[in-house]
């Protein structure tokens, strides 16, 4: 059974970091394309960022781009996403996805991030 | 970038309705059209990728048609699962979503 679990999330300052974590299970990780996916309180879904499965293509939607990093590491059946410099828009559900021709086959739970002083 | 158009926001209708949501992209897309089904407090579901295609395990109520820039789901006969809100995402140039349509209740 294909498995994805968001964990990292939590309350940060404005200007703070925050380091969450995907683990993956049920499937063989490093040969799927991966993504992040927020969506704000009560709003729709936005993209956030892509990376190819060996890690070597990446993507990020603008409103992120120079602040959050995505990295995964294949050994662990493990996808990241780094938050840098933090802001109050950020704060969302994040939801790690798996990409499967291009659409997300599979979804996590979603973990929390809540911006705010 | 390209933008999606979701219409109706919000759409109330009652158990066996045939309902239909419209999805517009701002350029062609050819067919990189998904649809996902989402309800309150859980993940999203893939239900249809390139535009048509079902995705396995998903009711066959539930289709998609469309091309270029004009695209619809369409629910033959509403049940009771399928109140929810529904995304479409193109994935010809990166990924995008539309704002959602809610399916309510009548």
């Amino acid at each position: 059974e294909v498995q994805l679990v968001e964990s990292g999330g939590g309350l940060v300052q404005p200007g703070g970091s925050l380091r969450l974590s995907c683990a993956a299970s049920g499937f063989t990780f490093s040969t799927y394309e991966m993504n992040w996916v927020r969506q704000a309180p009560g709003k729709g879904l936005e993209w956030v960022s892509y990376i190819s499965s060996s890690g070597s293509t990446i993507h990020y939607a603008d409103s992120v781009r120079g602040r959050l990093t995505i990295s995964r590491d294949n050994a662990k059946n493990s996808l990241y996403l780094q938050m840098n410099s933090l802001r109050a828009d950020d704060t969302a559900v994040y939801y790690c996805a798996r990409a499967q021709l291009q659409t997300f086959d599979y979804w996590g739970q979603g973990t929390l991030v809540t911006v705010s002083s | 970038d390209i933008q999606m158009t979701q219409s109706p926001s919000t759409l109330s209708a009652s158990v066996g309705d045939r309902v239909t949501i419209t999805c517009r992209a701002s350029q062609s897309i050819s067919s990189w059209l998904a649809w996902y089904q989402q309800k309150p407090g859980k993940a999203p579901k893939l239900l249809i990728y390139k535009a048509s295609t079902l995705e396995s395990g998903v009711p066959s109520r539930f289709s998609g048609s469309g091309s270029g820039t004009e695209f619809t789901l369409t629910i033959s006969s509403l049940q009771p699962d399928d109140f929810a809100t529904y995304y479409c995402q193109q994935y010809n140039s990166l990924w995008t979503f539309g704002q959602g349509t809610k399916v309510a209740i009548k």
